[in-house]
Formats: structure tokens, sequence, C-alpha cells
């Protein structure tokens, strides 16, 4: 079993969509979280931390779920620039990252 | 407001040969890092240093070597190229602080990447 695993997609949707990333992960010890985000042929750039508590930034909402071990990751209102690769990081004991291969979404006009 | 720059951008190599991937940062980060990142795939640590003089193997090491003589420079070396090192590579750097480490500020910032063909 992977690490951190993800759905690869691509997920297509409208613009003006809700859409949601779910990302599980395999060490209980984890301690930290993230989602990254990926432009085609680029390097990645921090989205957003994840908390316990779940958090928001405008219109990206995470949440984390320690007892199934899952983080998510939803979009409100898709603009076409949200479109990209979205990377699942987990730190585990030892500050070791580990990324997930990541969730293609595309938004279409 | 450099960041990280890695250089080349784009290398051709012909199995077996040598070749150094470049890699500064000017944030005065402590922590770096050199990543390889296959079509589809999550990205995969090769190498680490916490500082300058002190470098870790990652998850993929085998192939590739590392020094970090200054806080700034962390090249990649590929002494014998193969055509499973056809890949691109992302150097990474972070800051942490000492003693209890705050892992939920260990935020990396990248560089463009160095798409490299083994042929």
């Amino acid at each position: 079993r992977k690490e951190v695993e993800q759905d690869p997609g691509p997920f297509n949707v409208p613009e003006g969509a809700t859409v949601a990333f779910n990302c599980t992960y395999s060490n209980s010890a984890s301690q930290s979280f993230f989602w990254y985000r990926q432009d085609c042929r680029k390097e990645p750039k921090l989205l957003m931390s994840v908390y316990s508590s779940g958090n928001e930034d405008g219109r990206f909402t995470a949440q984390l779920n320690r007892a199934s071990q899952y983080i998510s990751l939803l979009i409100r209102d898709s603009k076409l620039s949200d479109s990209a690769t979205y990377l699942c990081v987990v730190i585990q004991y030892g500050n070791k990252l580990v990324f997930g291969a990541g969730t293609i979404l595309r938004v279409k006009s | 407001n450099a960041g990280v720059t890695q250089t080349p951008k784009f290398r051709i190599l012909k199995i077996g040969q040598s070749m150094t991937l470049q890699c500064t940062q000017d944030m005065n980060h402590n922590y770096m890092y050199w990543y390889r990142q296959d079509p589809g795939m999550g990205l995969k640590l090769i190498y680490y240093s916490v500082g300058a003089g002190i470098t870790d193997k990652g998850e993929v090491p085998n192939g590739y070597n590392v020094s970090r003589s200054t806080t700034e420079d962390f090249p990649l070396r590929l002494e014998l190229a193969a055509p499973s090192q056809t890949s691109v590579y992302f150097c990474a750097s972070s800051y942490l602080a000492g003693g209890a480490i705050p892992l939920a500020k260990n935020i990396q910032y990248f560089g463009a990447g160095t798409r490299l063909s083994v042929l």
C-alpha cells in the first residue's frame, strides 16, 4: 500500500462548480499535512496547510480526519485558473515528507 | 526575488556520462532537498541536507551523490547516467528552527526543475 494515496483523476468540472479531492495516508503517526499545487511543467507550490480543526482560505477548505487517516480539499466556485495538479503531502515522524502522486483538475468554460 | 535557482533547465545525456545539477538558494534556509518526479508519479526524495557539511539519503539515493559545502549550494551529481534516471529533478529548501522541530512550518520552496533525458 502506498504511504499517501490520491485519486489521480482527472476531474473535469465546469467553471463555478464545487469539487473535492481526498487523500489517504497509511502511517497513523503522521504529524503534519499540506496541499501543494503544481501547474503543468512547473514546480510545486504550497497551497495551504491542513489543521486538525479544518481551515479555510478563500474558496479553498481543507479538512483532516485522523481517525480515518484522510485529508480533503474542497474548492468552491472553480475558476479556469484552478486547473492544475493538487499534491497531498504528509510529514511523518522525523520530518520525512511524503508526496502523493497528485490529482489532476481541469476546469472548463 | 531569486528564491531557489536550478541549472540547467534541460539536459540530454548519453548513457554512462556524468553531470552535476546545480541548486542554490538565497533565503538562508538550513534544509535543502533533491527530489525526482517521474511522469504521473509523486516526488521522491533523493538526498537532503540539514545544514552545511551534513547530508543524508532519502528514498531513492542510488546513482546519485550530493555535497553541501555552503548554506546556499546543494549540487546533485550523477556519475554514470542510466535511462532510469530520465526524470524531472526538483531542488527545494526550507527553514526549520532547532530543538523541537515545528513540523507544521516545514514549507518547502522549490526550484523550477531540471528536465533530464538519458538516451
